[in-house]
C-alpha cells in the first residue's frame, strides 16, 4: 500500500530556512512511472504545487515564483525527498504535503497524499 | 501560468441532488485534468484524472467531463459523505501545476 509521511518543524522563524522530509513507503523512488511532488496550502486556500522529482534521473521541476528558494532531492537508500525553502517568510505558513505524482506522457496527476505537516513562521 | 477558474465558489445541495462544478482554464490543456475532493482536516483526494477517467475506488456517481478549456465535474445522487471541497488541477505541462480556487458543496 501507497504511503508518504511528511516531517518537519511546526514553528519558523522569518528567514530561516524550512527542511521537510518525506518517507514513502509502498513504491520505489528508482521507479520511472512516478514522481514525488510538494504541494502547499495556506489556511482557508487552495493547493499550490511547489515542486517535484522524477525518477530515476532526477528530473527537477520548481514552481516559477519560488524557484530561487526551493530544492528538492531524494535519498533513495532511505526512501526520502526532501524539499528545502529558503528565507522563510510568515506568508509561507500554510500545511505542506508531499504527494506521488504520475510520470510519462499522460503524467502529472496525482494518486496519494502524505498526511500533512503545518509550518508556521 | 495557465489560470484555472472554478464556478461557483460554493454549492448548495440537498443529498440526493444533482451537482455539476464548473473549471476553466486560460489556454487550451486538452484533457490533462484532475479533480480532488478534500474533506476538511484531510488530504485532498483523486476523483477523476485525464478529464474523465474515473480513480480506481471512487464511486461510479462522480463524473467529469469536458477538453480544451471548459471542463465540469458532476456528482449524481449527492451523498452525505460528499459535502466537501472540491479542485480541479491541470497538468499541461510538468513545470508548471496550477489549482482552481475550488468549490465548497454544502449542506442546503
Amino acid at each position: 500500500q501507497v504511503a508518504l509521511k511528511e516531517s518537519g518543524p511546526v514553528l519558523l522563524k522569518a528567514t530561516e530556512t524550512l527542511t521537510v522530509t518525506c518517507a514513502v513507503s509502498g513504491f520505489s523512488l528508482s521507479n520511472a512511472e512516478t514522481g514525488v511532488t510538494w504541494i502547499r496550502q495556506p489556511p482557508g486556500k487552495a493547493p499550490e504545487w511547489l515542486a517535484h522529482i522524477f525518477f530515476p534521473k532526477d528530473e527537477k521541476y520548481y514552481t516559477a515564483s519560488l524557484k530561487t528558494r526551493l530544492s528538492i532531492s531524494r535519498d533513495t537508500s532511505k526512501s526520502q525527498v526532501v524539499l528545502r525553502m529558503t528565507h522563510m517568510d510568515p506568508v509561507d505558513t500554510a500545511t505542506y504535503y508531499c504527494a506521488r505524482i504520475h510520470n510519462g506522457p499522460s503524467g502529472g496527476w496525482i494518486d496519494s497524499w502524505g498526511q500533512r505537516t503545518l509550518v508556521i513562521v | 501560468d495557465i489560470q484555472m477558474t472554478q464556478s461557483p465558489s460554493t454549492l448548495s445541495a440537498s443529498v440526493g441532488d444533482r451537482v455539476t462544478i464548473t473549471c476553466r482554464a486560460s489556454q487550451a490543456i486538452k484533457s490533462w485534468l484532475a479533480w480532488y475532493q478534500q474533506r476538511p482536516g484531510q488530504a485532498p483526494k483523486v476523483l477523476i484524472y485525464a478529464a474523465s477517467s474515473l480513480q480506481s475506488g471512487v464511486p461510479p456517481r462522480f463524473s467529469g467531463g469536458g477538453s480544451g478549456t471548459e471542463f465540469t465535474l458532476t456528482i449524481t445522487n449527492l451523498q452525505p459523505e460528499d459535502f466537501a471541497t472540491y479542485y480541479c488541477q491541470q497538468y499541461n505541462s510538468f513545470s508548471s501545476l496550477t489549482f482552481g480556487g475550488g468549490t465548497k458543496v454544502e449542506i442546503k
